[in-house]
């Protein structure tokens, strides 16, 4: 069975701080790995996507990629009340689908 | 909101109840999906088309049956639904399932569906 995890929070973080989400999978095959954030009655939509070992930035976020370790993680610097959500981690598989993680809620506290 | 439509937002059914899900993407993708969400649950892939080609049916139970008429337009079909299958309902479209791995999908806003 191939797994994505989160842990599923809530995490809380102060406004202004770098909120680290993290994620990990089993399937040593993955090639592809999303993130998407869903606010609370919305629906998910793409904020990185990232492939290659590293880190990947855009703007105030970014992606970090460990495939010997199974690990992704995604890093929001001066985190803002608006980037309170739920954060799924996706994970492209060997089995050509996408695998999702339950989902971490972060709360940024003003 | 996104180029991924669903209607209706909120449906109410009973378990002998039919009624149908509707999806619309206007983003010209080849590849369409269903999802359930529930709480504190992953995302569950239920049904993928591509090409108007179903591609994946995960296991679904037969009281849900998808309907992919062109690459624009997805159903669901919903027939004696149990209240577990209470749920949102997602329906996403991508460039094409079967281009790997930097096919990023688009999703639309839900179907809320409660079942009594």
């Amino acid at each position: 069975q191939k797994e994505v995890e989160q842990n599923s929070g809530p995490l809380s973080v102060p406004e202004g701080a770098i909120a680290s989400l993290n994620c990990t999978y089993s399937d040593r095959g993955s090639q592809s790995f999303f993130w998407y954030r869903q606010y609370s009655g919305k629906s998910p939509e793409l904020i990185m996507s990232i492939y290659s070992n590293g880190d990947k930035e855009d703007g105030r976020f970014t992606a970090q990629l460990n495939k010997a370790s199974q690990y992704v993680s995604l890093l929001i610097r001066d985190s803002q009340p608006s980037d309170s959500a739920t954060y799924l981690c996706a994970v492209w598989g060997s089995n050509y689908q996408l695998i999702w993680g339950a989902g971490t809620k972060l709360i940024i506290k003003p | 909101e996104t180029g991924v439509t669903q209607t209706p937002r909120h449906l109410v059914m009973g378990m002998t109840n039919k009624k149908s899900l509707k999806c619309e993407q206007h983003l010209g993708h080849n590849a369409m999906y269903w999802y359930k969400q529930s709480a504190k649950k992953p995302l569950e892939l239920m049904f993928v088309y591509n090409f108007k080609e179903q591609t994946e049916n995960n296991s679904v139970p037969s009281r849900f049956s998808p309907e992919c008429p062109n690459s624009s337009h997805l159903f669901l079909h919903l027939h004696t639904l149990q209240p577990e299958d209470s749920a949102l309902y997602l329906c996403a479209s991508s460039q094409d399932s079967t281009s790997g791995r930097t096919d990023t999908q688009y999703f639309g806003p839900g179907t809320r569906l409660t079942v009594l």
